[in-house]
């Protein structure tokens, strides 16, 4: 149980053009997902928590308008990077969290490895 | 802010010998969890800690919780090539007890067969 689908897994694009990445939880009901970002060999940082039917609370420092975040049901949470520059490039990691399954843990998805030309 | 560091970066051991982990949290956490990210894969959820002085086993793997919850080891005994990756740590962002995670910055185990 507790598995967390990301797709795509992997998207190149070029600067100026939208991406958008769907995160589902496929067989439990996620209260809250997760949204981060990794760089090569380094740790993960959180952008913004999405919360099913209420507006997305992001981390200092992360632009709202650029990363657009939708939960609209609860398995399923999308991140759109819009206007992507070679600077989004990046692994980006979906979690989803709910106390219902076993405590505060996360079940993350596999990842998006976003190129941006 | 809150901190959650790890020690050491990295560690590269030969297959067979033991392999320890720590972390640290500049405030007291009401859990620790631990995370391990295997190269090219994404975090997968290994244990969580709540009590002071917990002490839990995953087979070669015991996860221990400090008395004063803000800091937590994890040790591995008898390293095979299996357990290579990153092992993060990750503690209630704010210290509290909430859904957000903040992450140290793991330790990278790399054994040598």
């Amino acid at each position: 149980g507790a598995v967390v689908s990301q797709h795509p897994s992997r998207v190149i694009c070029k600067s100026g053009t939208s991406v958008k990445i769907e995160c589902r939880s496929l067989d439990f009901q996620a209260t809250t997902m997760f949204w981060y970002r990794q760089f090569p060999k380094k740790s993960l940082m959180l952008m913004a928590t999405s919360n099913e039917g209420s507006k997305a609370t992001y981390e200092q420092g992360v632009e709202k308008d650029k990363f657009l975040i939708n939960h609209a049901s609860l398995t399923l949470s999308t991140l759109t990077v819009t206007s992507a520059h070679p600077e989004d490039s990046s692994f980006y990691i979906c979690s989803a969290s709910t106390r219902d399954l076993r405590g505060d843990e996360q079940y993350f998805g596999p990842g998006t490895r976003l190129t941006v030309t | 802010g809150q901190q959650v560091m790890q020690i050491p970066q990295y560690q590269h051991v030969q297959e067979g010998e033991d392999f320890t982990t720590y972390c640290n949290s500049s405030t007291t956490l009401s859990n620790i969890q631990w995370y391990k990210q295997r190269p090219g894969g994404h975090p997968v959820f290994l244990i969580q800690l709540v009590k002071s002085g917990e002490v839990k086993k995953q087979k070669r793997l015991t996860f221990q919780f400090g008395e004063a919850k803000k800091n937590s080891s994890l040790h591995i005994t008898a390293t095979q090539t299996t357990d290579v990756g990153t092992y993060f740590c990750a503690g209630p962002k704010g210290g509290g007890s909430n859904y957000k995670l903040t992450f140290g910055k793991g330790t990278l185990l790399t054994v040598n067969p």
